[in-house]
C-alpha cells in the first residue's frame, strides 16, 4: 500500500495550459517537499510545505499543503516544454521513513 | 546551498565485479544520507539510511551483505554493489538531509547509471 498516492499518473498537454497534480495520503506529514525529476538525473527540490493550509508560489508554480496536512497540490500556470518531468511528492509521516510518491510525468507538447 | 554530489556518475562493469559509489554533501553536515535506486520509469526505492558512525538501516528485501554502506563522515556516504549482477543495472540515487534546517528535507544527488554486463 502506497503511504502517497499521485494523481494523474501520466499528463500530456500542450504548451500554454494549465494543470494540476495531486497527492493524497492517510496520514499526516509534519511537511511535504516536491521534486522535480528529469530523465538521468537525481530529483531536484521544488519546494517544501510545512504549515496546514499553507499556499507558496514560485513563478509559474503553486503549491498548496491541505489543512489537516495530509494531502498537498501543485498547480502550473501556462505550461511550457520546459515543464515537463517527473514530480515526485515526499515526505515523512509522523513516526515512519521518508516516502516518496509513485509520481506524476508530465510532458508539455510545444 | 544544500549540495550533493555523486561519483561516479556512469560505471559498466562485468558481472562479478564490485562497485563503489560516493555520495557527498558538499555545503552542508548531514548527519543522514540515504540510498535509492529507480528503475526505468518508476519512482524512487529506498535501499538504506545511512547514519554517520553506525551501521545502516536497510528495507526489506535489500542485501545488506551485497549493498554495502559506510557512513565514515559528515559528509561522506558510500555504497558497493559487491559481487554486482545484470539485475542490479540500475540508477542509484542518494540523498542527504540537514536537520539543521529544522525539516526532513532530502536533497538528492545527481544519481549513479550502473550497467553491469
Amino acid at each position: 500500500t502506497q503511504l502517497l498516492e499521485q494523481s494523474p499518473q501520466f499528463l500530456s498537454i500542450q504548451e500554454g495550459e494549465n494543470l494540476t497534480v495531486y497527492c493524497n495520503s492517510s496520514s499526516v506529514f509534519s511537511s511535504l517537499q516536491w521534486y522535480r525529476q528529469e530523465p538521468g538525473e537525481g530529483p531536484v527540490l521544488l519546494v517544501t510545505v510545512v504549515t496546514g493550509g499553507e499556499v507558496k508560489k514560485l513563478k509559474r508554480l503553486t503549491f498548496q499543503f491541505g489543512d489537516a496536512r495530509k494531502d498537498s497540490s501543485l498547480h502550473i500556470t501556462a505550461a511550457q516544454p520546459g515543464d515537463t518531468g517527473l514530480y515526485l511528492c515526499a515526505g515523512e509521516p509522523y513516526g515512519q521513513n521518508f516516502v516518496f510518491g509513485p509520481g506524476t510525468r508530465l510532458s508539455v507538447l510545444p | 546551498g544544500a549540495v550533493v554530489s555523486q561519483h561516479p556518475s556512469r560505471v559498466i562493469c562485468k558481472s562479478g565485479t564490485s562497485v563503489k559509489i560516493e555520495c557527498r554533501s558538499l555545503d552542508f553536515q548531514a548527519t543522514t544520507m540515504f540510498w535509492y535506486r529507480q528503475f526505468p520509469k518508476q519512482s524512487l526505492m529506498l535501499m538504506a539510511t545511512s547514519n554517520e558512525g553506525s551501521k545502516a538501516t536497510y528495507e526489506q528485501g535489500v542485501e545488506k551483505d551485497k549493498f554495502l554502506i559506510n557512513h565514515a563522515s559528515l559528509t561522506l556516504s558510500t555504497l558497493t554493489v559487491t559481487s554486482a549482477h545484470p539485475e542490479d543495472s540500475s540508477f542509484y540515487i542518494c540523498s542527504a538531509s540537514d536537520r539543521g534546517r529544522g525539516t526532513d528535507t532530502q536533497y538528492f544527488g545527481p544519481g549513479t547509471r550502473l550497467t553491469v554486463l
